[in-house]
């Protein structure tokens, strides 16, 4: 149980260009998502937490309107990166909280802009 | 005080020995310690959690110590084997937060057969 995807796994975008990711919780609803990202041989980095029904909450220093979040439905949220560039190249991954306050993470999306 | 602080940074194991990660942070409000391994390419998995109302919990070869007074929890990973060779990430919550993880820098561990 507890199954979190991601489509796509990786995707290369030409710069300029803007880019949805999905993530969805498969056997169980989450009204909250969250959003990373994560450079070679670093930590995860909380970008926002995505809220079903209403705006997401973005973490300091990340730009709502370049990364867009939608969360319509319990059990998919969506991350737009809008006008790609290529230092939005990274691996982006998000995760669904279930019950226990844990949460369950996708297996990640490889960002390249060229 | 929202830092989950991590050590070390990488770890070398020979199979069958004992691997052990530390973890230490300063806000006492956080009632919610994961640990995650993550292959590379791969999203972070959920290993084992603790609550502090405990101090060890045991799944398999793995085992959380927790440290409330220290502030303080750590990792073991017994008989430590080939396949356990991962990153590995501490991490901390509060109730009532929306679940939002504070994550340590992560462990790089390589278990030599």
């Amino acid at each position: 149980g507890a199954v979190v995807s991601q489509h796509p796994s990786r995707v290369i975008c030409k710069s300029g260009t803007s880019v949805k990711i999905e993530c969805r919780s498969l056997d169980f609803q989450a009204t909250t998502m969250f959003w990373y990202r994560q450079f070679p041989k670093q930590s995860l980095m909380l970008m926002a937490t995505s809220n079903e029904g209403s705006k997401a909450t973005y973490e300091q220093g990340v730009e709502k309107d370049k990364f867009l979040i939608n969360h319509a439905s319990l059990t998919l949220s969506t991350l737009t990166v809008t006008s790609a560039h290529p230092e939005d190249s990274s691996f982006y991954i998000c995760s669904a909280r279930g019950a226990g306050n844990k949460q369950y993470f996708g297996p990640g999306t490889r960002l390249t802009v060229t | 005080q929202q830092q989950v602080k991590q050590s070390p940074q990488s770890l070398i194991v020979q199979k069958g020995g004992i691997s052990i990660i530390n973890c230490a942070y300063e806000n006492t409000a956080f009632d919610y310690f994961p640990w995650y391994q993550q292959f590379p390419g791969k999203g972070p998995a959920l290993l084992i959690a603790i609550r502090p109302d405990v101090s060890e919990k045991k799944e398999g070869r793995f085992t959380i110590s927790f440290n409330k007074s220290a502030k303080q929890f750590s990792l073991h990973i017994m008989d430590s084997q080939p396949g356990d060779s991962a990153t590995y990430f501490c991490a901390a919550s509060m109730a009532g937060n929306t679940g939002k993880l504070i994550f340590g820098q992560g462990t790089t561990l390589q278990v030599k057969p």
